[in-house]
């Protein structure tokens, strides 16, 4: 499995904006950039995912770099229910990657 | 809509005892897949299933294994436990196989096993 690289941790104020970012330089060309969050004593939660355009739901935006080897999470108006550890996966197509492979995230603590 | 379920939520067993969580999916959807999360760790794949048969697997002994019903729910079984199997073990459902690969899974709130 290609492999993801975050920052253990971040910090930031509620109300502010977030940019969580994670590098994939090995991402093949059918890999798709997902991102999960986990609040505390909960399982996991999708957020967004895209291929290689920026991509925007009502939860987060996605910035994707041209070359796919680095993605940004972005949270527009980090709210203390936004503290959670977000994860950065890489999903192969239909038929060759059914599993999730998890590192171990970013901690975001949100400060009010 | 109900989520994912997972029953029990806590649960303490000794060493070399068997313990057995169960799972029932999303509404609709048919594949179960199970992840084991030690503390500060992501979760790691254990096993899905489909069509009542184990697809994949990742890298965890024999002693665990699992099963699918035909109603889609699941059970995840451990053998002989160690204290290394103390963990949050997490279900996970998605809907039937579609195209673009981009199918997300749902998770449950997991099973929190203690061996001591």
């Amino acid at each position: 499995d290609a492999k993801t690289t975050q920052p253990n941790s971040m910090e930031s104020n509620e109300e502010e904006p977030v940019h969580l970012p994670c590098n994939h330089s090995t991402i093949s060309g059918t890999d798709y950039i997902h991102w999960y969050r986990q609040l505390p004593s909960q399982g996991p939660e999708y957020v967004i995912h895209g291929l290689t355009s920026n991509v925007n739901n009502r939860m987060a935006s996605l910035a994707i770099a041209e070359d796919r080897k680095s993605s940004t999470l972005i949270l527009h108006r980090a709210t203390l229910r936004d503290a959670a550890v977000y994860y950065c996966i890489l999903r192969g197509r239909l038929g060759s990657n059914y599993k999730l492979t998890f590192g171990k995230g970013t901690l975001l603590t949100v400060n009010p | 809509d109900a989520g994912v379920t997972q029953s029990p939520t806590h649960l303490i067993k000794t060493r070399g005892q068997q313990v057995t969580l169960r799972c029932s999916p999303k509404s609709g959807h048919d594949t179960v897949s199970w992840y084991q999360q030690a503390l500060g760790q992501g979760p790691q794949f254990i096993f899905q299933y489909y069509e009542e048969e184990e697809r994949q697997r990742g890298n965890f002994p024999d002693r665990f294994s699992g099963h699918q019903f035909p109603n889609y729910s699941s059970e995840l079984n451990v053998n002989a436990l160690l204290l290394g199997d103390s963990a949050l073990y997490l279900c996970a459902s998605r809907k039937p196989r579609t195209s673009g690969g981009t199918e997300t899974q749902y998770f449950g709130p997991g099973t929190r096993l203690l061996v001591l």
